[in-house]
């Protein structure tokens, strides 16, 4: 089983609906991220999470909200979708207490389109 | 602006021979940095990393190599296998962040 879940794997809406993509985790990590992948921007960072108390917006968070329910689970919701936020997005997880915590832990991402 | 680009979209090698993948940033304040790789379908699995107070760090066929003065770092495959065949992305931590450059394709020809 994969230690970082994303559901669902992949979606197509449409303008102006809400959706809610999420990642679960069993690492134990407190740390939590959402980052979206664009062709020829690489990944960029839209929201991240320190522990369930704590929410912190990313490079590129307009248009999108988070909720950590818990330890172990980080949801993303896109409140009115729109095509530009048509991406590939990725859940990523880190042990803070690991010396390397940058090393993140990614889900296999869910591919979102917005028609 | 991006602050970490890898200006090689892709590259392709033969099976056996190094392959040379190259990303450069412009924050001074960076102090850690990483790599990447991803499979299609999957998300990208971290590969190694080095520490800015370093110059080079290995890992079996995997070398990065950190060019401070340059603001240029290098990831070194010796041999590459076409299991190597994947998008390498270069990564940049400054404070709790990591900031990611837009990814190059290697392919590796048996």
């Amino acid at each position: 089983d994969a230690d970082v879940t994303q559901t669902p794997r992949n979606r197509i809406t449409k303008t102006g609906k809400r959706i809610m993509l999420e990642c679960s985790q069993t690492k134990g990590h407190d740390r939590m991220y959402w980052y979206r992948q664009d062709p020829g921007l690489g990944l960029r960072l839209i929201y991240y999470s320190f522990d369930v108390k704590d929410i912190n917006k990313g490079e590129i968070s307009d248009g999108y909200s988070v909720s950590r329910q818990a330890q172990a689970k980080f949801s993303l919701s896109l409140e009115s979708a729109i095509p530009n936020q048509t991406a590939l997005y990725f859940c990523a997880t880190s042990d803070p207490r690991d010396r390397g915590r940058e090393k993140l832990f990614f889900g296999s991402g869910t591919q979102l389109s917005v028609l | 602006d991006q602050q970490v680009k890898q200006n090689s979209p892709s590259l392709s090698v033969q099976e056996g021979r190094i392959s040379i993948l190259n990303c450069d940033y412009t924050n001074s304040m960076f102090d850690y940095f990483l790599w990447y790789k991803k499979y299609p379908a999957e998300g990208p699995t971290f590969l190694i990393s080095i520490s800015s107070i370093k110059d080079k760090n290995e890992d079996g066929r995997f070398t990065v190599f950190l060019n401070k003065s340059a603001k240029h770092l290098s990831l070194h495959i010796v041999p590459s296998q076409p299991g190597d065949s994947a998008v390498y992305f270069c990564a940049a931590r400054a404070g709790n962040k990591l900031v990611f450059g837009a990814g190059t394709i290697l392919r590796v020809k048996s």
